[in-house]
């Protein structure tokens, strides 16, 4: 069974530019996440969807964070403008429902902004 | 509002049993589960249990949980270097669409031969 792929592995730019990421969660699984993990910390949920919709986006900086999953599948995020402090590794994440606590993660995305 | 605290660092020889440390703050959790993240990857499920259990034991590892101080452990025996990683302690938050995962912050294994 494929796992999630994530792209790019690792992502430098320039603060004030624009970045995404991209997901593709494991086939069959409802529930996709998008998590961000800054150095020496846990990893902390920007968005939630379930299949196509938004179940949880409470924690996303919405004046510059973006993300999207049409058609149910693979998720795009996207920053713009990044700042400094976004510097972190961004993990996606699948499950098959939206209320269980297994999760299968990507090997993320590393994004330094300088 | 949800909290989950682990200590930073352990150190043991390989050999030894580890035990890793946890406190979560909400009492709805319904599981509270292990995660391992080893250098560059993303994180993988080790283990979880329900909350209605106070111990769960799954070959080398050890799920202990007292509910009343709300303190989760984590036991490795026989550590091996290969055990050297991140683990994580996470409690899910229930809302009205769904739960979602809380992570601690992570508790760093340094496995010694």
């Amino acid at each position: 069974e494929a796992g999630v792929a994530q792209s790019p592995r690792y992502k430098i730019i320039e603060k004030r530019q624009s970045v995404a990421f991209w997901c593709n969660p494991i086939s069959g699984h409802a529930t996709l996440y998008w998590y961000q993990q800054i150095l020496g910390q846990g990893p902390k949920l920007l968005i939630q969807f379930q299949n196509n919709g938004v179940v949880d986006d409470s924690q996303l900086p919405k004046d510059r964070f973006s993300a999207e999953r049409l058609k149910g599948v693979d998720s795009t995020l996207k920053i713009q403008p990044a700042k400094l402090e976004d510097s972190a590794v961004y993990l996606c994440a699948s499950s098959l429902d939206v209320q269980g606590g297994k999760l299968f993660f990507g090997s993320g995305t590393q994004l330094s902004v300088l | 509002g949800e909290d989950v605290e682990q200590s930073l660092f352990l150190s043991v020889r390989e050999g030894d049993s580890s035990v890793i440390n946890c406190t979560y703050t909400d009492s709805s959790s319904t599981y509270l589960y292990w995660y391992k993240q080893e250098p560059g990857a993303g994180l993988q499920l080790l283990t979880y249990i329900f909350s209605n259990m106070d111990m769960k034991q799954d070959q080398r590892l050890t799920v202990l949980l007292n509910k009343k101080d709300k303190h989760l452990s984590l036991r490795i025996a026989d550590t091996q270097t290969g055990d050297s990683a991140i683990y994580f302690c996470a409690e899910i938050s229930f809302y009205n669409q769904g739960g979602k995962l809380i992570f601690g912050q992570g508790t760093e294994l340094s496995v010694k031969p």
